[in-house]
């Protein structure tokens, strides 16, 4: 069956430091992928999206990798600061288009905590 | 602000009810998504509107149904409620509805039945 993971449920920094989470899909053949941040009691925010062809993205202080021989998209945040403290979400779009269109099939989220 | 609006911020209701949850997407977006959040499962994608038709369906209950509207606003009924009904439900909309157009989620309804 078709499975998104995040590798960690919580991540605990200290800030400055570069914070690396995990998205690993199995039985997924995903044109794109997307990391999104969500507070508590809010909306996603779309932070990054990186296609099948490209290997890295970047957007100040965030870089995302996409590896998809491995499954495997890592999303790193670096010089972290406290504010960056949030639950971050992959999502997967199966197919290019088609029938697919806009559907995100969400992972389970990685809490990131970042201490002063 | 994402410049997506969710209406109401609250519902409570009680089991075999019927509410309605009513979004309007950013200006200029065609495409709608409705989501649902919940602790055990996650966010779940439940259906995809573009210009007023539907285009991509989730693992949605043959209780809910959606629909947009000519003006783009969109209504996600909720009917015969259950208590694992109970969730945080987002609206999201884009531009194309394309699959690398990037969302925006409005801020939710929490959606609780007693």
């Amino acid at each position: 069956s078709q499975k998104i993971e995040q590798n960690s449920e919580a991540l605990n920094i200290q800030e400055g430091k570069t914070a690396t989470l995990t998205c690993n899909y199995t039985n997924y053949s995903p044109a794109y992928l997307q990391w999104y941040r969500q507070d508590p009691g809010r909306g996603p925010v779309f932070l990054l999206l990186i296609r099948e062809n490209e290997k890295e993205k970047r957007k100040e202080r965030l870089k995302v990798t996409f590896d998809t021989t491995l499954k495997q998209s890592l999303f790193h945040i670096t010089a972290s600061q406290p504010a960056d403290s949030a639950t971050y979400l992959c999502a997967l779009i199966a197919n290019a288009g088609g029938t697919s269109y806009g559907k995100l099939t969400f992972g389970q989220g990685t809490i990131l905590t970042v201490h002063p | 602000d994402s410049g997506v609006t969710q209406t109401p911020k609250h519902l409570i209701t009680a089991t075999g009810q019927r509410v309605t949850l009513r979004c309007s997407p950013r200006s200029g977006d065609l495409s709608v998504y409705w989501y649902q959040q919940s602790l055990d499962q996650g966010l779940q994608f439940l259906i995809q509107y573009y210009n007023g038709e539907e285009r991509a369906k989730g693992n949605i209950l043959e209780r809910f149904s959606a629909q947009q509207f000519p003006d783009l606003h969109s209504e996600l009924n909720l009917s015969s409620l259950e208590l694992g009904d109970s969730a945080l439900y987002f609206c999201a909309s884009s531009g194309t509805g394309l699959a690398y157009n990037e969302q925006f989620f409005g801020p939710g309804t929490r959606l609780t039945v007693l």
